[in-house]
């Protein structure tokens, strides 16, 4: 099945700075490609999603890129704010049903 | 339009002792899932259910049983709860694309 790694598992930035978490995935049919934000005690919340058409997806300050060669994606945060801070997850889905499949999630403090 | 609703939001529950938790959906999505989530180890699928009446095993299905009676509810029940399924239960309904969350329960088993 699906297996979908996330690095770097914390990470700290000076407000202002740039984000980029990285995901890999193992199921070269997967073809469907979110993050997720979690804030402390929140559900998680969809803020960007990519499918395998597209190799990249802007929305203001968040960015996502996806190579589907190396099977990789990445969630690019531009201009951080301490409002960023959160637990990031990326997904990943098969083409067929809806077994969405999480990273194991990575920590962003946003340091003012 | 409620979006999806988990009951209850915590829960104790002694070694042994059975549960179900709630999960309705009022988007009328065909998709439905739940997942746990243990620190470090992200959201772990145990079932999910692409309608009603059908369901599957995810990751982390073991202790864990789902029914799919109708569109909108999609329960979770632990038969005989066990300190490892302390954790945070999430349950989540879609269309295809972007998956929406319950509130979460918070479950300990002591």
């Amino acid at each position: 099945g699906e297996n979908v790694e996330q690095h770097p598992s914390t990470l700290s930035v000076q407000e202002g700075d740039s984000a980029v978490i990285k995901c890999t995935y193992s199921d070269s049919a997967s073809n469907y490609f979110p993050w997720y934000k979690q804030e402390l005690g929140k559900r998680p919340q969809l803020i960007i999603d990519i499918r395998s058409n597209v190799g990249e997806k802007k929305d203001q300050r968040i960015a996502v890129t996806l190579n589907k060669t190396a099977k990789h994606f990445s969630l690019h945060i531009t201009e951080t704010q301490p409002e960023d801070s959160a637990v990031y997850f990326c997904a990943a889905r098969r083409a067929e049903g809806n077994k969405l499949v999480f990273g194991a999630g990575t920590i962003l403090r946003v340091k003012s | 339009n409620a979006g999806v609703t988990q009951t209850p939001k915590f829960q104790v529950l002694k070694t042994g002792q059975s549960m179900t938790l709630q999960c309705a959906q009022d988007m009328n999505h065909e998709y439905m899932s739940w997942y746990r989530q243990d620190p470090g180890m992200g959201l772990r699928l145990i079932h999910y259910s692409v309608g009603a009446g059908i369901t599957d095993q995810g990751e982390v299905p073991n202790g864990y049983n789902v029914s799919r009676s109708t569109t909108e509810d999609f329960p979770l029940r632990l038969l005989s709860a066990a300190p490892s399924q302390t954790s945070v239960y999430f349950c989540a309904s879609s269309r295809g694309t972007e998956a929406f969350f319950g509130q979460g329960t918070r479950l300990t088993v002591v």
